[in-house]
Formats: C-alpha cells, structure tokens, sequence
C-alpha cells in the first residue's frame, strides 16, 4: 500500500513563502505530482519530479528526495489566487496509476 | 471547448436508484480514469481504462461498474445509490508517457448528493 501525508491547512501572507511539505512511503516508485485545486473545480497540474532536486517553474518550486520519501512545494510570492487545495500524487511503475495525498489548503491573507 | 467534459454537472438522487455519469474528452487520450473525492481524503481512483477493452478496478470499486463505450468515452454507474457515495466525481485523461510522464487532466466534476 502507500501512505501519502501532507498537512492539512496552512496559512499565510500576501507575498510571503510557503512550503508544503508531503511525505509518502511506497513501493516501486516512480514520480511524484503536484496539482493545483481551487474550490469546486478540477486539479490541474503544478510538476513533476523523478529524480532527486529541485525543479521551478515561475513562483512555482517542487523538491523531491527519493531516499527520504519526501517532497515539498514551494509557493513564492505569494498571491491571493494562490488560495486552493494543493495535491500530492505518487505514481508508481506497475500499473501507471496515481494515489493522492488528503490535500493542504493554503490560504493567503492580505 | 473543455477537453474533458462530465454530464451532469449535479445530481441529486435518492438511496437505491442508479445512477449514470459520463465523461467526454476530446483529447485523443487512450487512458481515462474516474475519481471520488471527499473532503479530507483526498481523491481516490475507483476505476481506470487504458483502452476500450481494458477495465481495471481502483481502490475503491465496490458499488460501482464503468463501461468503455469508445476511445473518448467512459462512463460510471452506481447501480443503486447509497448515501456514504454521495461526493463530488472526477473524471481524468491522460495520454500515457510520451512527454516524459502521464499527466492527468480533469474534467470539471461532478457533485452527486444520494438522500
């Protein structure tokens, strides 16, 4: 089986930085996704990360550590759309399929 | 136009009918899958398809049967509703690892209230 675990709110300021943390134990692993959701509407894809680092995109940072079994986003900058749920989802080799962590709402206060 | 679409977009039903929800998609994706999300607990994959004669059960399929009528159609019943499915139901596509890795896009939901 696999757990995923990741907090469930989190709080911050407008352009503040806030880090996500998700750890997850599983068997054959082989990537991890963050997704983006909004209240009542569909995840859409933040990353994907493989192998071991750091991969940004805009404000947008996703870290992994295989060894560890844990991966962070980092929201910088931070906006008031950023306001949603945000998705942790580890793929595993055999089958192809996603299993999600419970999601952590961020909310951003002015 | 939306990629993915599902129909209907809310449904409120009483314990025991049957139930169809349907997804659409326009992206010439061979893999679909259908999702229940409850608050907290994320979102759970019931059942996936990843082409028209290929089912396979999720973690949580009891209660529930997919048909696969064509490559850009997947369909998901409940064959008589109970309270505990009511939920909000997200169909996904995704088009398999040629860019690297399987990205899943999701249609716009589906919340289904069983009384």
């Amino acid at each position: 089986g696999q757990n995923i675990d990741q907090p469930t709110e989190m709080t911050a300021t407008e352009g503040a930085i806030v880090q996500i943390n998700c750890t997850y134990q599983t068997s054959g692993f082989n990537g991890l996704f963050w997704y983006q959701q909004h209240a009542g509407e569909a995840p859409t894809f933040l990353s994907y990360n493989v192998l071991d680092g750091l991969e940004e995109k805009g404000r947008f940072s996703s870290f992994l550590s295989r060894s560890k079994g844990y991966s962070y986003l980092l929201l910088k900058e931070l906006q008031m759309k950023d306001s949603a749920s945000y998705l942790c989802a580890v793929i595993k080799a055999a089958g192809n399929k996603l299993t999600f962590g419970g999601g952590t709402r961020v909310l951003v206060k002015p | 136009d939306a990629d993915v679409t599902q129909t209907p977009r809310n449904r409120i039903t009483k314990t025991g009918k049957r139930i169809m929800l349907e997804c659409s998609q326009t992206k010439g994706h061979d893999r679909m899958y259908w999702y229940r999300q409850d608050p907290g607990l994320g979102l759970r994959l019931i059942y996936y398809s990843f082409d028209v004669k290929d089912i396979n059960k999720g973690e949580i399929s009891d209660g529930y049967s997919v048909s696969r009528q064509a490559q850009a159609k997947f369909s998901l019943s409940l064959e008589s509703a109970i309270p505990n499915q009511t939920a909000l139901y997200f169909c996904a596509t995704s088009g398999g690892l040629a860019g690297g890795w399987d990205e899943q896009f999701f249609g716009p939901g589906t919340r289904l209230t069983v009384l």
